[in-house]
């Protein structure tokens, strides 16, 4: 597809358990974020991948979200023992080039995750 | 420091109206000012985007206005239209990296 896809599209999970989202990014993005969206609210970042560089993980708000990105290819985003805090829309976004170029960021659909 | 406010929270216009939405920043690092424009179900689409060397820009009937000594930037939407009923978001952030987000605007644009 040409643009960035997010699996899955939903996802309704029980206090305490894990979840692994996914993130296709666009061909050829080197760059690709993680944020979070809670309901009515902004996009909060998460996590930076820049080619091979270490990535920046300000974003996370605690040791139980990481992020894992091979390559220039797909990224998953892991959330351990979820919360229902940690309920959100989770959007992926890519981008060419190194940061400085004033690239877009092309955003994917997002995963909504419920936690009950 | 890196808190953009943004506002109003929500926005109604009629149709061929002009639709405003405002945002100011605190960290005077930041050096590109995008707005993005969000449909329900759907990830955020890069509408228009500023950097601070110019003090407005055009694209179509969109326009950014931008204050450097103010530190505030807006987005106007002349003419609007009811296919332009979305949520907008304002950002910023430093070369182009990581975004910091307004809360956003529902802008419903009645017929």
């Amino acid at each position: 597809g040409a643009g960035v896809s997010q699996s899955p599209s939903n996802k309704v999970t029980e206090k305490g358990k894990d979840v692994e989202l996914r993130c296709d990014p666009i061909s050829g993005h080197t760059a690709l974020y993680w944020y979070r969206q809670r309901l009515g609210q902004g996009l909060e970042f998460l996590i930076y991948f820049q080619g091979n560089s270490a990535p920046d993980k300000s974003g996370l708000p605690s040791d139980r979200f990481s992020a894992e990105r091979t390559g220039e290819s797909v990224s998953t985003l892991t959330i351990q023992r979820t919360q229902q805090e940690d309920s959100a829309v989770y959007l992926c976004a890519s981008r060419p080039g190194l940061a400085g170029a004033w690239n877009e960021q092309f955003f994917g659909p997002g995963t909504r995750l419920t936690v009950l | 420091q890196q808190q953009v406010k943004q506002s109003p929270q929500s926005l109604i216009v009629q149709k061929g109206g002009i639709s405003i939405i405002n945002c100011a920043y605190e960290n005077t690092a930041f050096d590109y000012f995008p707005w993005y424009q969000q449909f329900p179900g759907k990830g955020p689409a890069l509408l228009i985007a500023i950097r601070p060397d110019v003090s407005e820009k055009k694209e179509g009937r969109f326009t950014i206005s931008f204050n450097k000594s103010a530190k505030q930037f807006s987005l106007h939407i002349m003419d609007s239209q009811p296919g332009d009923s979305a949520t907008y978001f304002c950002a910023a952030s430093k070369g182009g990296n990581k975004l910091v987000f307004g809360a956003g605007t529902i802008l419903r644009v009645k017929s």
